[in-house]
């Protein structure tokens, strides 16, 4: 069965620092890869997403940036946070019907 | 542009139904979607009607669509403390098969 794992499930970082939030999926092979973020009360907004191993589009100008090393790993980064990143994290897969969400970041920035 | 609009609170008593209202803009919508999401957890696929069909129903769960009003709901028959959640409206449109826009969630506070 397909499974998706993401971690760390919370992080404190400070405004500067470096992100790294990873995501890999089990179970499946070329699936469809989405990076998305919840801010507080507002709904999902789609950051990135990946069709295939190094191909990443971005939806949203801004200070993430997203990689795609192996076919089942999906990688979020930033070189220095901003509180304004600050957000519930969510990766997901798909093969075309819904999503399957990952558990989740909450990354907090001081 | 695409865009999905949903309540943001709805209380009910536990026993009674919940019904969650979404409307979206797009016309194209291939799919339309309910997801569950409880506190600090990822989202959780609920059901799921195709944009050709007007109700579907998954034993407690029954979704209508209008398709020419752009009106989704979602009804939850006998609600229960643990539907208590946030419950998202999304729909997958029709260009950019990859794009799914979601609502801002609606939070059903079931009461006892």
């Amino acid at each position: 069965s397909q499974t998706i794992h993401q971690w760390p499930a919370t992080l404190v970082q400070p405004v500067g620092s470096p992100l790294s939030l990873e995501c890999t999926v089990e179970g499946t092979s070329n699936p469809n890869l989405y990076w998305y973020r919840q801010a507080a009360g507002r709904g999902l907004q789609l950051l990135f997403y990946s069709v295939g191993i190094g191909q990443i589009s971005s939806e949203v100008p801004q200070n993430l940036s997203a990689s795609r090393p192996q076919d089942r790993q999906f990688i979020l980064s930033s070189k220095k946070l901003l509180l304004s990143d600050s957000g519930f994290y969510l990766c997901a897969w798909s093969e075309g019907g819904g999503y399957t969400f990952g558990s989740g970041t909450r990354l907090t920035v001081v | 542009g695409e865009d999905v609009e949903q309540s943001l609170f709805l209380s009910v008593r536990e026993g009674d139904s919940s019904v969650i209202n979404c409307t979206y803009t797009d016309s194209s919508s291939t799919y339309l979607y309910w997801y569950k999401q409880e506190p600090g957890a990822g989202l959780q696929l609920l059901t799921y009607i195709f944009s050709n069909m007007d109700m579907k129903q998954d034993q407690r769960l029954t979704v209508l669509l209008n398709k020419k009003d752009k009106h989704l709901s979602l009804r939850i028959a006998d609600t229960q403390t643990g539907d208590s959640a946030i419950y998202f409206c999304a729909e997958r449109t029709g260009t950019g098969g990859f794009k799914t826009i979601f609502g801002a969630g609606t939070r059903l506070f079931v009461k006892a």
